[in-house]
């Protein structure tokens, strides 16, 4: 299957830990990078590889993989960090991307 | 710091061919460590990958819309085209442009509306 579902919302207390999930088969072979995008912005990459966050990207954001499902974790989470978050990765066949579902993230 | 920009037509007709063209700034469209794709987003909906051409030349398409997707490079403008044949409304979207290992880097986007 070359399809990434992801939770369609979740919700967290400001300053608190959420994580959100990422599933597929291809995520077995490929490692998952994430995206978050606020309204009316272009997304932008957090976390992408093992777990590497880009430069300027907070140390709050950690990914994580087991498995067909990949993880974004955000521990203390901000209002700024409000957004949809979408994980994007190969198909099978390695040559196809592949976006997920993506999650609203509300923080409380 | 790349910097990519979208420019092309807001509006389409129906059956017509939307052609999108994505400026990269801050670097070579030659980089051999990167690939260039496009990204679409309807409204209200998610992110769905349009296709990439990578630096060697090789073009990987969405199955779904492979039939009606050309993606070309013009290395001595440092720029890179996406065509979509016969759109319908269910080709409106914002269109993006992005580059990278991952997708790193993205263009602001731009919508595209398909309409008579």
């Amino acid at each position: 299957s070359s399809e990434l579902t992801q939770d369609p919302a979740v919700s967290v207390a400001l300053g608190q830990t959420v994580r959100i999930t990422c599933q597929g088969d291809s995520l077995r072979s490929y490692y998952a990078s994430w995206y978050q995008q606020k309204p009316g912005q272009a997304p932008v990459l957090v976390i992408y590889g093992k777990n590497n966050r880009p430069s300027g990207i907070p140390d709050r954001f950690s990914g994580s993989s087991s498995g067909n499902t990949a993880s974004l974790t955000i521990t203390g989470a901000q209002a700024e960090d409000e957004a949809d978050y979408y994980c994007n990765s190969r198909d099978s066949s390695g040559n196809h991307h592949v976006f997920g579902t993506g999650t609203k993230v509300t923080v409380l | 710091q790349l910097q990519l920009q979208e420019s092309g037509p807001g509006l389409v007709k129906p059956s017509e061919t939307l052609s999108l063209t994505c400026t990269v700034s801050g670097g070579s469209i030659s980089s051999s460590s990167y690939y260039w794709g496009w990204i679409r987003q309807p409204p209200g909906k998610g992110l769905e990958w349009i296709g990439s051409i990578y630096y060697s030349g090789s073009t990987y398409y969405n199955p779904s819309l492979k039939s009606r997707v050309t993606i070309s490079v013009d290395t001595s403008k440092n720029q890179f085209s996406l065509k979509l044949s016969s759109v319908t409304a269910a080709d409106t979207a914002v269109y993006y442009c992005a580059c990278g290992r991952v997708f790193d880097y993205w263009g602001q986007g731009t919508l595209v509306t398909v309409s008579s």
